[in-house]
């Protein structure tokens, strides 16, 4: 079965400090899909990454950064240099290969970011 | 901006009223999903069509019904609801075919709907 866990309910920042989102998943496939989403007040959930299980890989994305560890089951997300637009409802997800591509995703409970100004 | 769409952005319905969500969606995607999402809580998945056809159904109760009437276009009909059911109700889309890396199991959600059930 599959599980994802995001121990941090809330975390609260000052602007322009780092902060590091951790997200600890099980599963017994070998291959599946690991994937952070960021969910403003307004609803909607934006996706911000996917990572392969066969690709541990590290990614950068501007002031995003991701740290795949398949030893230790983790796909931790850090925000450099922290702003108040970062503030949102961050979800990690996992989902496991599909032949067809249409495959459910099965969701952390959240952790809710404030960046104070 | 997300390329998921859905309407209305807010509903609110009777108990007795009978009211449609809608979702539409102009990637080119084959599958196409209903979340639903009480405050403070994860998404949950309610259905999945591929192909236009409904793949998965997770035991969600007859007042909800989903319909795709083609690849583009995904309707979740309401019916009798009750006020537990109010909630964020969330449309996504993924490519659907199996893709070297996997992109093809992004999933790209909507803005959602905003229903109150009073």
């Amino acid at each position: 079965a599959q599980k994802v866990t995001q121990a941090q309910t809330e975390i609260s920042v000052v602007e322009k400090e780092d902060v590091t989102l951790d997200c600890v998943y099980e599963t017994r496939d070998t291959t599946y899909y690991l994937f952070w989403y960021k969910q403003p007040p307004s609803g909607e959930l934006v996706f911000l990454i996917r990572r392969n299980s066969f690709d541990e890989q590290n990614e950068i994305s501007g002031r995003y950064s991701w740290n795949f560890q398949k030893s230790t089951s983790s796909f931790n997300f850090t925000i450099t240099a922290s702003q108040v637009v970062d503030s949102a409802v961050y979800f990690c997800a996992l989902s496991e290969a599909s032949r067809t591509g249409a495959n459910n995703l099965f969701f952390g409970t959240g952790t809710r970011l404030t960046v104070i100004p | 901006d997300t390329e998921v769409t859905q309407t209305p952005k807010h509903l609110v319905m009777g108990m007795t009223n009978k009211k449609s969500l809608k979702c539409e969606q102009h990637m080119g995607h084959r599958a196409m999903y209903w979340y639903k999402q009480k405050a403070k809580k994860p998404p949950e998945l309610m259905f999945v069509y591929s192909y236009e056809k409904l793949s998965i159904n997770e035991s969600v109760p007859s007042r909800f019904s989903p319909e795709c009437p083609n690849s583009s276009l995904l309707n979740l009909h309401l019916h009798a609801l009750q006020p537990e059911d109010s909630a964020l109700y969330l449309c996504a889309s993924s490519p659907g075919t199996q893709t070297l890396g996997g992109s093809g199991n992004t999933i790209y959600f909507g803005e959602g709907s905003w229903l109150t059930v009073v």
